[in-house]
């Protein structure tokens, strides 16, 4: 399966900090990055999808100037929380595309907490 | 509104025996299914997918897909505590659509 990589694995922040989650394909070239999250006992939700070199696409409800992705190589997607509230709080997971893959794997996850 | 319904649990199981997951989704158009473990605090990781009626099977996990009751299922034979997680279900409705999943079923396999 694919080797995904996501820092940090876990962060605490104040409210109104921005947070930066990295995820990074290790063993193949990811057109395409879905980035999850998932609260307490709650199923995945997909946020947004990034595809490399064009703008990411936003799930409805999910607020675009708040959750900002970067997906300038085909190795690399960034998500970053923007003035981060405690209803941020959540566990973030990236998962590497293209589209059309039989399966789909996932990083290990960003467990985010702001106080 | 696409839906994947499963029972929350815990199923609680004692070791050694089979344990029998299931899965029901709305979306008639939907083409594979995947089974995912998630531990606690943990991302999930892939089980198994199926894409055509009837069972598959992989080591001590099976799935099994009836489409015409829009029903996927999973059993686990000779359950041991390592299995205890919870267990997520996740449908897509072709190769160029993301997965919709369930809220997951906790299983505990008590030795």
């Amino acid at each position: 399966g694919a080797v995904v990589s996501q820092h940090p694995s876990r962060v605490i922040c104040k409210s109104g900090t921005s947070v930066k989650i990295e995820c990074r394909s290790l063993d193949f070239q990811a057109t395409t990055m879905f980035w999850y999250r998932q609260f307490p006992k709650q199923s995945l939700m997909l946020m947004a999808t990034s595809n490399e070199g064009s703008k990411a696409t936003y799930e409805q409800g999910v607020e675009k100037d708040k959750f900002l992705i970067n997906h300038a190589s085909l190795t690399l997607s960034t998500l970053t929380v923007t003035s981060a509230h405690p209803e941020d709080s959540s566990f973030y997971i990236c998962s590497p595309g293209p589209l059309g893959q039989e399966t789909q794997y996932f990083g290990p996850g960003t467990r985010l907490l702001v106080l | 509104q696409k839906e994947v319904e499963q029972n929350s649990g815990p199923l609680s199981v004692p070791e050694g025996a089979i344990a029998s997951l299931n899965c029901t989704y709305s979306d008639r158009g939907s083409q594979s299914f995947f089974w995912y473990r998630q531990y606690s605090g943990k991302s999930p990781e892939l089980i198994m997918f199926i894409y055509s009626n009837g069972d598959k099977e992989d080591g001590r996990f099976t799935a099994q897909l009836n489409k015409a009751s829009q029903y996927v299922s999973l059993l686990i034979r000779d359950s041991q505590p390592s299995d205890s997680a919870t267990y997520l279900c996740a449908v897509r409705n072709s190769g160029y659509s993301t997965l919709t999943f369930g809220k997951g079923t906790m299983l505990l396999v008590s030795p």
